[in-house]
């Protein structure tokens, strides 16, 4: 079973609107962490905003937030007032294991277009 | 800040030959793991370090091998490369001390092999 799924292989959005990046995850872990990654056509990968499976607010960094919801086990990424730099693939991952064991599985990716 | 550190950034080997890609994270950071990205596919993880030991080992073929040295830098040693290994490799490392630290990527080697 895929451990991180991304159903979206690419989105539109227009400028200055706001675009919702679905993600949903697979564990059986009680404590693991979810991250976003944004890849520019250029192959950097960025990493953009993190959430704790015991964090009970939503994450919030600038314009990116996370719809997070655990019993769904679904922890979306919303980009508000699009910009065309938001062009990119994003990527969503997952931790899971403790300490020194730990393991990072990536999404499928979905690749966001802004349009001007 | 210190970012992960890669090199080279690009590299051309031809069929059968070997390919050495080096690794240096970020200070104090405990964890450092490998990715191979295909054009057009998510990153594949590959092998990761902890403290200098094998902590966990992915998709890894064969015919590829990597270690964590004592000044904590890394290296993938790529052997009879395939045409098939064309693709970017992600080097990134985290401090697992911290619970909410997430992997920092270095900008990644192109690997192209002809």
């Amino acid at each position: 079973a895929q451990k991180i799924t991304q159903t979206q292989p690419g989105m539109f959005v227009q400028e200055k609107e706001a675009v919702t990046l679905d993600c949903t995850y697979d564990t059986s872990d009680q404590s693991y962490g979810l991250f976003w990654y944004k890849q520019p056509s250029s192959g950097e990968m960025i990493f953009l905003i993190y959430q704790g499976s015991y964090d009970e607010q939503n994450a919030t960094e600038g314009r990116y937030s996370l719809n997070f919801q655990k019993a769904r086990k679904s922890t979306n990424l919303v980009i508000s007032a699009s910009q065309l730099g938001d062009s990119a693939m994003y990527f969503c991952a997952m931790r899971e294991g403790s300490g020194g064991y730990q393991k990072v599985t990536f999404g499928t990716g979905t690749k966001l277009q802004v349009i001007p | 800040a210190a970012g992960v550190i890669q090199s080279p950034r690009h590299l051309i080997k031809e069929k059968r030959e070997t390919a050495t890609l080096k690794c240096y994270p970020i200070p104090r950071h405990d964890t450092v793991y490998w990715y191979q990205q295909g054009p057009g596919q998510d990153p594949q993880f590959l092998i990761s370090f902890y403290e200098k030991m094998q902590s966990d080992k992915g998709s890894i073929p064969d015919r590829f091998s990597a270690q964590q040295f004592s000044d904590y830098h890394s290296e993938l040693n790529m052997s009879s490369l395939e045409l098939g290994d064309s693709a970017l490799y992600f080097c990134a490392s985290s401090y697992t001390g911290q619970g909410r630290s997430p992997l920092h990527f270095g900008n990644g080697t192109r690997l192209t092999v002809t």
